[in-house]
């Protein structure tokens, strides 16, 4: 099955750590999407990337978040000096490359849920 | 003004029956609309785009007025597997990839 796959499934940390979020694309797909849903909550977008690109962060928190994609391997969210509001379900989606409007279906994987303590 | 605006429900329907779910959305750049179903503590799985006035895919039917900036989705006949929280979704229009979620629409089909 060549779906999107993120890991780790959960998550826990500390207070103060840090949390690295791993998503692969489905095989194809150059383009990849982090959303977070916080517990009762609708998904809310974070970043927008391409191969070692970034192209949109807006939905990004200014400080302590962070997002890469290189050229090999998968995409990373990066949260630093967690804190409890950052505890959620974080979603990674991937679509195919852009052009047509239906190239932009994004497609989830099954979400890391981080759990900060 | 919310981005995307959805009924939340409850809706508690029998099987057999017919739904209907209705969404509006405040970006009249908007390009793309989706409904996404998501069940409890998964993922959200694309159910149907809708591109043009509506489409149809089997018992789901979706439509989409532009000049009223609103998107419905109906289901015929349905299903226990159908009991789900039905997401309205749209693109935020200058950026493609960017999605706009509705918080849900929750459908519980009964026996």
């Amino acid at each position: 099955n060549a779906g999107v796959m993120q890991n780790p499934r959960h998550l826990v940390r500390r207070r103060g750590q840090e949390a690295r979020l791993r998503c692969s694309p489905m095989k194809g797909h150059s383009h990849v999407y982090w959303y977070r849903q916080l517990p009762e909550e609708g998904l809310k977008f974070m970043v927008y990337l391409q191969k070692e690109n970034i192209i949109d962060e807006s939905g990004m928190p200014k400080e302590r978040f962070s997002a890469e994609f290189p050229k090999e391997g998968p995409s990373i969210l990066r949260i630093q000096q967690v804190v409890r509001g950052d505890s959620a379900a974080y979603f990674c989606a991937s679509s195919p490359k852009g052009g047509q409007l239906k190239s932009y279906e994004q497609y989830f994987g099954p979400g890391t849920r981080l759990t900060v303590t | 003004r919310k981005e995307v605006e959805q009924d939340p429900g409850p809706f508690n329907v029998p099987e057999g029956a017919t739904v209907a779910f209705n969404c509006t959305y405040s970006n009249s750049a908007s390009q793309s609309f989706f409904w996404y179903r998501q069940d409890c503590r998964k993922e959200p799985k694309l159910l149907m785009s809708v591109y043009s006035s509506g489409n149809e895919d089997g018992r789901f039917t979706a439509q989409l007025n532009r000049a009223s900036q609103y998107i419905s989705l109906l289901i015929r006949d349905s299903k226990l597997s159908d009991s789900a929280t039905y997401l309205c979704v749209v693109n935020g229009g200058s950026t493609l990839g960017r999605l706009y979620f509705g918080r849900g629409t929750q459908l519980t089909v009964w026996p």
